[in-house]
């Protein structure tokens, strides 16, 4: 049971490049979540998405892309790279039926460098 | 959409000492409130959790207060280490409803245990 893995760990991209990053879980959780965590800024909720096939826009959308195409995997893309998006990028997944007493299971973390 | 502050954003105290991290919220409909610890290059994990139905809650050296009607919460580390080394983010969400589980975080107290 490896809970959410990320890939990748590291990534260093030019501005306008593309790249697409890799969350999946093991644990059959519906929701799954992106955030990118800033100095001073804490963690700032992407997008989400609450099942096989659904996203939804969360607090900093501008700028990603999102895919569930299965329960297990989401994908967040950056179509045109930008230094504004140098940042680590956290996935979360949850259960639906356990949320109330469950935590938020977080992957490790891709740190992303735009120049 | 929910907004949460959190202060200090550093704080640097003696092994040994209490340490005490206060957050604000500003929706009222909030009823989760967890608080997780990041070290260095590592995931957030959640150290203790409260909902709206509680006023208190403790763990060990650990202790969290709500206040629903000033909005506020605490973290409260009793008998500090330096192994408490570390940066600290309050949340907030409505877990329930259409929330599905999305957690507002606070910015981060960097706090630092002196040996």
């Amino acid at each position: 049971n490896a809970g959410v893995t990320q890939t990748p760990k590291f990534r260093v991209l030019k501005t306008g490049q593309s790249m697409t990053l890799l969350c999946a879980q093991d644990m059959n959780h519906e929701y799954m979540y992106w955030y990118r965590q800033d100095p001073g800024m804490g963690l700032r909720l992407i997008h989400y998405s609450v099942g096989e096939g659904t996203t939804a826009k969360g607090e900093v959308p501008d700028g990603y892309n999102v895919s569930r195409l299965k329960k297990q995997n989401f994908l967040l893309g950056l179509e045109s790279a930008a230094p504004s998006q140098t940042s680590v990028y956290f996935c979360a997944s949850n259960n639906r039926r356990t949320l109330h007493n469950s935590p938020l299971h977080f992957g490790n973390g891709t740190r992303l460098t735009v120049t | 959409g929910e907004n949460v502050e959190q202060h200090p954003s550093t704080l640097s105290v003696q092994e040994g000492d209490s340490a005490v991290i206060k957050c604000t919220y500003s929706d009222s409909a909030s009823n989760y409130f967890p608080w997780y610890k990041q070290e260095l290059g590592k995931r957030p994990q959640l150290i203790i959790d409260i909902r709206s139905n509680v006023g208190e809650k403790k763990d060990q050296r650990i202790a969290v207060t709500l206040n629903k009607t000033a909005k506020h919460f605490s973290l409260h580390i009793t008998e500090t280490q330096p192994e408490d080394s570390a940066v600290y983010f309050c949340a907030a969400s409505n877990a329930g409803g259409t929330s599905y589980g999305k957690l507002t975080f606070g910015q981060g107290t960097i706090l630092t245990v002196h040996p």
